[in-house]
């Protein structure tokens, strides 16, 4: 079975910009769930899509925004970037929602720089 | 929310020797906890995990420790060898709240 993958992994951006990240889960898996890694914060959860629904959110501006499609995939989207959005962005896949308690497989992450 | 503590940040240890990480969680309803290891330039890998209804888990050189009263659970690792340096992250499962991880630094 192939990994996660996320696209691209590096990106750089200007203030002002927006973004849009992918993230490919584990075939079979219907949860992504995406979060901010940056070396002060450490692992921040940003969201949990599940069968194209919205599960859970974290305590991120509305700037940052996702969706999922029928087939799992997920995008997310940062908009009018600021320099503390420079990040690495993973995502994670399960095969069920997170408060059923399956594992979680990480992808290798995008790194956002914002200059 | 589900807060989770870790402890140390940073641990430098001689190889062959043990590695403990401790963390603790707030939740009570938290029932799944998995442990990740990053290597610099990876994303976060699975490297065990422990459900609530056991109280110790062990796969080769790492072992996992559960205590649902006191909440709190902890990565053994013993052998330590150079390639088991790296970050370390305990969660707790709900929406998979991690620890603030720990450096490992392993000494030939």
């Amino acid at each position: 079975k192939a990994g996660v993958t996320q696209t691209p992994r590096y990106l750089i951006k200007t203030r002002g910009q927006q973004v849009t990240l992918s993230c490919s889960p584990i075939s079979g898996h219907r949860s992504v769930s995406w979060y901010q890694q940056t070396p002060g914060q450490g692992l921040q959860f940003l969201f949990e899509y599940f069968s194209e629904t919205q599960r859970n959110k974290g305590n991120f501006p509305g700037r940052f925004s996702g969706r999922q499609f029928s087939n799992s995939r997920s995008e997310m989207n940062v908009s009018t970037l600021e320099l503390g959005d420079s990040a690495l962005y993973l995502c994670a896949s399960s095969e069920l929602s997170g408060y059923q308690n399956t594992e979680a497989f990480f992808g290798q992450g995008t790194r956002l720089t914002v200059v | 929310g589900e807060n989770v503590e870790q402890h140390p940040s940073t641990l430098s240890v001689q190889e062959g020797d043990s590695a403990v990480i401790k963390c603790t969680y707030s939740d009570s309803a938290s029932n799944y906890f998995p442990w990740y290891k990053q290597e610099l330039g990876k994303g976060p890998q699975l490297i065990i995990d422990i459900r609530s209804n056991v109280g110790e888990k062990k796969d080769q050189r790492i072992a996992v420790t559960l205590n649902k009263t006191a909440k709190h659970f902890s990565l053994h690792i013993t052998e330590t060898q150079p390639e088991d340096s790296a970050v370390y992250f305990c969660a707790a499962r709900g929406k998979l709240s991690f620890g603030a991880g720990t450096t490992v630094t392993v000494r030939a």
